[in-house]
């Protein structure tokens, strides 16, 4: 079975400029969680959702992040406008509802540079 | 705020070395998994540990949960090189899970 599968794998942009990260899940999934990894803060949940509905988006830095899941296999994480601090590793991760311990399977991630 | 605090943040030895890394919190969880990332990759789900005081074992990676459930170690025989990478403890918390920072291990041949 493929895993979690997120593109585009790296990005490169320049300030001001939008970005969409894109993730699928693996099917059968229902929780979607989108995270932030930097050296100096480690692996931050940014949001997630179940059945497609957002649950907790406490984690979402600021109004420029937004994200969305118009159906089961698909979700995006917009930043707009993008400045350089938003630079990090985007992980896509899902898990299934019912399983007793919210095992999370990861994506590859999307290295994000912002000059 | 639930925290997780993994320790040490790095960690260097010899292969045939053995070593334990720890995971602590003030907090109580319902279950606590590890991961291992390598480099370029999303992490990876090594065990969960659900009941105070269980003992799992991963051919040379032994994971113990604490008897209170809110901390963990992993301890590692014989390292090899290729155990090199980032170990991230998580605490099960109400539909998602509270990462630590993580123990960076390399093994050098």
């Amino acid at each position: 079975d493929a895993g979690v599968i997120q593109s585009p794998r790296h990005e490169v942009t320049e300030m001001g400029q939008e970005v969409t990260l894109r993730c699928k899940p693996i099917s059968g999934h229902n929780s979607l969680f989108w995270y932030r990894q930097t050296m100096m803060r480690g692996l931050e949940l940014l949001i997630y959702f179940n059945n497609n509905v957002p649950i907790d988006d406490s984690g979402m830095p600021e109004d420029r992040f937004s994200a969305k899941m118009p159906n089961a296999s698909f979700s995006t994480l917009k930043i707009q406008p993008s400045e350089p601090r938003d630079s990090a590793v985007y992980f896509c991760a899902s898990s299934r509802t019912g399983t007793p311990y919210n095992e999370q399977f990861f994506g590859p991630g999307t290295r994000l540079t912002v000059l | 705020t639930q925290l997780l605090e993994q320790s040490p943040q790095f960690l260097s030895i010899q292969e045939g070395e053995n070593l334990t890394v720890y995971c602590n919190s003030s907090s109580v969880f319902s279950s606590l998994q590890w991961y291992r990332q390598e480099p370029g990759e999303g992490p990876v789900l090594l065990v969960t540990v659900v009941t105070g005081g269980e003992v799992k074992k991963l051919k040379r990676l032994t994971f113990q949960f604490g008897d209170a459930r809110k901390d963990s170690s992993l301890h590692i025989t014989a390292a090899q090189p290729g155990d090199t990478g980032l170990y991230l403890c998580a605490g099960g918390s109400q539909g998602n899970l509270i990462f630590g920072k993580g123990t960076k291990l390399s093994v050098k041949p």
